[in-house]
C-alpha cells in the first residue's frame, strides 16, 4: 500500500527554527509537496521536490532524498501566523497526490 | 473573483436530505478534484475531472455523485448521507499534470464544512 508518514504535532518557539519529517511509500514517484493549511483555511502550496536536494524559498526550504523515501519541511525565524498544519503529500505513477495526515506546528511566544 | 470559490461554507443536513455542493474555478485549469478531509486523517481523494471527463472514483458510496458541466464548475450531490460523512470537503483545481508532465500544484477552495444529523 502507499504511505506518508509525518509527526501529528510540533511545539516550536517565536523565532526558532522547525524541521518537519516525512518519509513515503508510494507507487511511483513523480514528486513531493508540501502545503500549509490554517484552521479553517484551504491548503495552500509551499514547496515541490523532484530532484534530490534542498529547495529554499525565503523563511521556508524543502530537502528530498528519493533513495531514502524522505522529505523535510525547514522553517525558520518562526513567527505566530506559521500556527498551521504543514502537510506532505506525494504525486505517485499515475500522477495522483497521496497525502500525509498533515503536522500541526505550534508556535509559542 | 479569484481562485477557487465553494458554496456553501457550512451545510448541516439530515440522512434524508438532497443537498449540493458547488465549486468554481477562476483560473483556467482543466483539472478539478473533490477531497474529503476529516480530523488527523490524509486527504481523501474523491473524484477526479480532467477536461470534464471523470478519471477517478476511488471507492466512493453512491452517495456521493459528481457533475462537471463545463472546465469551471463541479458539484457534488449528496442524499442519504450518514453521520461519518460529517468532514470537510474541497474542492481543488489544476493545469492537467499526466498529459503535460509537468508540475502543477493544485489550488484549494475554503471548503465546505458538512455536518449529517
Amino acid at each position: 500500500g502507499q504511505n506518508i508518514d509525518q509527526p501529528t504535532e510540533m511545539t516550536a518557539t517565536e523565532g526558532a527554527i522547525v524541521q518537519i519529517n516525512c518519509t513515503y511509500q508510494t507507487s511511483g514517484f513523480n514528486g513531493l509537496f508540501w502545503y500549509q493549511q490554517h484552521a479553517g483555511e484551504a491548503p495552500t502550496f509551499l514547496s515541490y521536490n523532484v530532484l534530490d536536494g534542498l529547495e529554499e524559498k525565503g523563511r521556508f526550504s524543502s530537502f528530498l532524498s528519493r533513495s531514502k523515501g524522505y522529505s523535510y519541511l525547514l522553517l525558520k525565524e518562526l513567527q505566530m501566523k506559521d500556527s498551521a498544519s504543514y502537510l506532505c503529500a506525494v504525486r505517485d505513477s499515475n500522477y495522483q497526490l497521496i497525502w500525509g495526515a498533515g503536522t500541526k506546528l505550534i508556535i509559542k511566544p | 473573483e479569484t481562485g477557487v470559490t465553494q458554496t456553501p461554507r457550512h451545510l448541516v443536513m439530515g440522512m434524508t436530505n438532497k443537498k449540493s455542493l458547488k465549486c468554481e474555478q477562476h483560473l483556467g485549469h482543466n483539472a478539478m478534484y473533490w477531497y474529503k478531509q476529516s480530523a488527523k486523517k490524509p486527504l481523501e481523494l474523491m473524484f477526479v475531472y480532467n477536461f470534464k471527463e471523470q478519471t477517478e472514483n476511488n471507492s466512493v458510496p453512491s452517495r456521493f455523485s459528481p457533475e462537471c458541466p463545463n472546465s469551471s464548475h463541479l458539484f457534488l450531490h449528496l442524499h442519504t448521507l450518514q453521520p461519518e460523512d460529517s468532514a470537510l470537503y474541497l474542492c481543488a483545481s489544476s493545469q492537467d499534470e499526466a498529459s503535460s508532465g509537468g508540475f502543477h500544484e493544485q489550488y484549494f477552495g475554503p471548503g465546505t464544512r458538512l455536518t449529517v444529523t
